[in-house]
């Protein structure tokens, strides 16, 4: 069974960095890439990042580039999300989602963890 | 920049009923479409991708249909677990660059 465990949220000052996790089980996790995709409270969803199963190739939304930095550690399945120079309008749950093969569509997700970005 | 347009916003039906939910693309996403249904405090779930097949698990009354720009998802006869908010996504080829609906959300009339 697919899993995907978000950790790593909370509350932080603008400004401020947060590293959020996602462990990863069930699959083999380096044959297939991650994204992470947010959700403001109360909105739709916004696609944030993604990268290759190899971990040699990382995309970014327009709205998080040279802010936030996407990796993963094959020997742990997990994949991270660091965050820095957050701004109130990155408060979202964060989720992570495993990118299905051939087609690309995100066919798991985990339960999300909260960012609050407040003074 | 794709912009994704869902159609109602809102959609009163009751149960045991048929909801019918569309999707424009602003430009074509070929079958690249997929649906997604989000409980209140859940993640989103796959439904439906390559706008009209099923994911794993998915009950029959599901169903996606459309191509290129206009996509529609059907719920045949409306059963109290799918009154939600459905989101369309298209997904094109690697690299990414998912773009999401900004929701319809099903209610119970």
């Amino acid at each position: 069974e697919v899993q995907l465990l978000e950790s790593g949220g909370g509350l932080v000052q603008p400004g401020g960095s947060l590293r959020l996790s996602c462990a990863a089980s069930g699959f083999t996790f380096s044959s297939y890439a991650m994204t992470w995709v947010r959700q403001a409270p109360g909105k739709g969803l916004e696609w944030v990042s993604a990268i290759s199963g190899s971990g040699g190739s990382t995309y970014y939304a327009d709205s998080v580039k040279g802010r936030f930095t996407i990796s993963r550690d094959t020997s742990k399945n997990t994949v991270y999300l660091q965050m820095n120079s957050l701004r109130a309008g990155d408060t979202a749950v964060y989720y992570c989602a495993k990118v299905a093969r051939p087609t690309h569509v995100l066919d798991y997700w985990g339960q999300g963890t909260l960012v609050t970005v407040s003074s | 920049e794709m912009v994704m347009t869902q159609s109602p916003t809102t959609l009163s039906v009751s149960p045991g009923e048929r909801a019918t939910l569309s999707c424009r693309a602003s430009r074509s996403v070929s079958s690249n479409l997929a649906w997604y249904q989000q409980k209140p405090g859940q993640a989103p779930r796959l439904l439906i991708y390559g706008a009209s097949t099923r994911a794993t698990g998915i009950p029959a009354r599901f169903s996606g249909s459309g191509s290129g720009t206009e996509f529609t998802l059907t719920i045949s006869s409306l059963q109290s677990e799918d009154f939600a908010v459905y989101y369309c996504q298209e997904y094109n080829a690697w690299p990414p660059r998912y773009t999401f609906g900004q929701g319809t959300k099903l209610e119970i009339k």
